[in-house]
């Protein structure tokens, strides 16, 4: 089975400061793993994707995220906030044997304030 | 460059009616699935097919049902609405490539209130 925590359901920065949002994955394979963006009353996007080739992964946006397998962990950041990152994230896993189908596993978002 | 195209966008069911939500996909896309966003949870999967014919259950199964007739078409069936099922439900479609399955492509969603 697979499972994600993000470890934080809210994180407030300024405007122009660092961001870095948590996850931590449980996987029985070795699975691929993504950040998903979803802005008020909009579908999700995709940020970024890990599928075990480099493992530190540039996304759109300035986003990019270490994937780390001796720590289980998935982190988030961007060197510099702006206003338009207002959002929710979602940290995903997936099989990517297909074992399952494409069963994603979602944590439980982070909703990213941006203070001006 | 539709993508995937989830219809109503909003809706309004009292308690007992049942109604589909619909969802098209036009990038041949042999996986689809849907689930259901409700807050402090992520989302949660409710059915899904790995191609026409065949669909399988997936984490909230109950108080739905779903069909594969076509690659393109993967609409979900409320049988009978329960306040329990307002939430935010979005489609998803995607391939297998090498190594595996790609990201997923979303829908705009459906937002679905039963009173």
């Amino acid at each position: 089975a697979q499972s994600v925590t993000q470890l934080d359901s809210h994180v407030s920065v300024s405007e122009g400061t660092p961001v870095l949002l948590r996850c931590n994955y449980s996987s029985s394979y070795s699975p691929s793993l993504f950040w998903y963006v979803q802005h008020p009353n909009k579908g999700l996007q995709l940020l970024l994707k890990y599928t075990s080739a480099a493992t530190l992964v540039k996304g759109i946006n300035g986003f990019e995220a270490e994937f780390k397998k001796s720590e289980t962990s998935f982190h988030l950041t961007k060197p510099s906030a702006h206003m338009s990152d207002a959002a929710e994230y979602f940290c995903v896993v997936s099989d990517p044997s297909g074992a399952a189908g494409n069963k994603l596993t979602f944590g439980g978002g982070t909703r990213v304030l941006v203070k001006p | 460059n539709a993508g995937v195209t989830q219809t109503p966008k909003f809706q309004v069911l009292k308690t007992g009616q049942s109604m589909t939500l619909q969802c098209a996909q036009d990038m041949n896309h042999e996986y689809m699935s849907w689930y259901r966003q409700d807050p402090g949870m992520g989302l949660r999967l409710i059915h899904y097919s790995v191609g026409a014919g065949i669909t399988d259950q997936g984490e909230v199964p109950n108080g739905y049902n779903v069909s594969r007739s076509t690659t393109e078409d993967f609409p979900l069936r409320l049988l009978s609405a329960a306040p329990s099922q307002t939430s935010v439900y979005f489609c998803a479609s995607s391939y297998s490539g090498q190594g595996g399955y790609t990201e997923a492509f979303f829908g705009q969603g459906t937002r679905l209130t039963v009173v």
